[in-house]
Formats: structure tokens, sequence, C-alpha cells
């Protein structure tokens, strides 16, 4: 089965400072992992993805993540906060099952 | 850009009721699932639909839950008597593929039951 673990419930950033929002994923055969964000009172957004080929995947709004298989991560970062940035980001694994999410992390900006 | 829509957006109601709480997929796509995310925890899987039938379901999913896609659009979830616990923002998903395909979702309905 697959697990993914969130370190940080909330995290708080000044704008402009680096986002680094940390995911691991435990899953015993190669994982497909995303991050998908939620804004207050909307659904869950995909940000990025990551299936096969390049460990370093580009999403929307400037985010990136990539995947390290020796750690089994998929950090999620940001070069430069910004404000609309602050929701609940939520990394998630599956391996030919249903979608598992870890409990997210908020993100607070603060100007 | 196609997207996910759910109503009622909130939904009240008392212990014991049903409820039925709906959604329209994105139209080609082919895999369905409800998500559930109780108030301060993670977001739950609850079932999946394909083929006009339970692919896969939780624990969670017991008998007073059901799904059903009626008239080849929409996707409901009902609950047979609700429970207190059953309060919780219900997700619905939708797949162009297998588990593998990225999931989009509708907005959500927030569920209360009292």
């Amino acid at each position: 089965a697959q697990s993914v673990t969130q370190l940080g419930s909330h995290v708080s950033v000044s704008e402009g400072a680096l986002v680094l929002l940390r995911c691991n994923y435990s899953s015993s055969v190669p994982p497909y992992l995303f991050w998908y964000v939620q804004y207050p009172n909307q659904g869950l957004q995909l940000l990025l993805k990551y299936t096969t080929g390049a460990t370093l995947v580009k999403g929307i709004n400037g985010f990136e993540a990539e995947f390290k298989k020796s750690e089994t991560s998929f950090h999620l970062t940001k070069p430069s906060a910004h404000m609309s940035d602050a929701a609940e980001y939520f990394c998630a694994v599956t391996a030919g099952t249903p979608l598992v999410f870890g409990k997210g992390t908020r993100l607070s900006v603060i100007a | 850009e196609p997207e996910v829509t759910q109503t009622p957006s909130h939904q009240v109601t008392q212990m014991g009721q049903e409820v039925i709480l709906r959604c329209v997929p994105i139209s080609n796509h082919l895999y369905f699932y409800w998500y559930r995310q109780i108030l301060g925890q993670k977001v739950e899987f609850l079932v999946s639909f394909y083929n006009n039938e339970i692919s896969e379901k939780s624990e969670i999913f017991d008998d007073q839950f059901s799904v059903e896609r009626p008239d080849g659009s929409n996707f409901t979830l009902k609950i047979r008597s609700t429970k207190l616990e059953d309060s919780a923002m219900y997700f619905c998903a939708s797949g162009l593929s297998s588990y593998n395909s990225p999931l989009h979702f509708g907005n959500g309905t927030r569920l209360t039951v009292t």
C-alpha cells in the first residue's frame, strides 16, 4: 500500500522568500506523484505531477518538484513566494491504486 | 477548461436522514471518484467507479453509502441514514483513464449532520 507523509502542517514564509514544502512517500512499486493545491472553499487543483522520465517537474504558478527515488521524496518548491500562494497543499501518490493523500501543509505568506 | 461540478455546495441534514450528493464529471472522463475530508483531517478515498460499477471502495464506504451514474452525465453519492460523523466535505473527482491519470476535483459539498 502507498502512503504519504508531509512534514509540517503549517509553513509560513515572507513574500519573495523560497517556498519549500516537504513530502515523503512509501510505495512498493514505482509511484506516480502529484501535488494539489486547495484554496479556501474550493476543490483540489492539480499543481504538477510526476509519472516517469525527467525527475524535475514544473507545474503551474511557478512551482516545481523533484522526484528523488533514493530519498523517497517529492518536495515542492517555488523560488519566490507570492501572497496569492497562501493555500493548503497536498502531496498524493498512486501506483495503480486510488490516490492517497498526505495530511496537507497550510502555507501562509507574510507581507 | 472543462470542470467537475458539484451540487449543492452545502447540505444540512438531520441524523438518520438520507442525502444525495450530486456531481457532473468532465464529459470524456471514464473514471469517477468520491473522496471526503473531515474538518482538519486528510482527504480520504471513498469509492471509485468505472464502466458503471464500483471498481474499488475503502473501509469507510460501508452499506450506508451507495453510488450511481443514473443518466450518463450525473454521478451521485447517497448516504442512506446519516450519522454525525458523516459531517465532512465530500469531493467528487474524475479522471481520463486509470488511477495513474491526474484527477480533476469539484469544489465539494459540505455536509453538516445535526
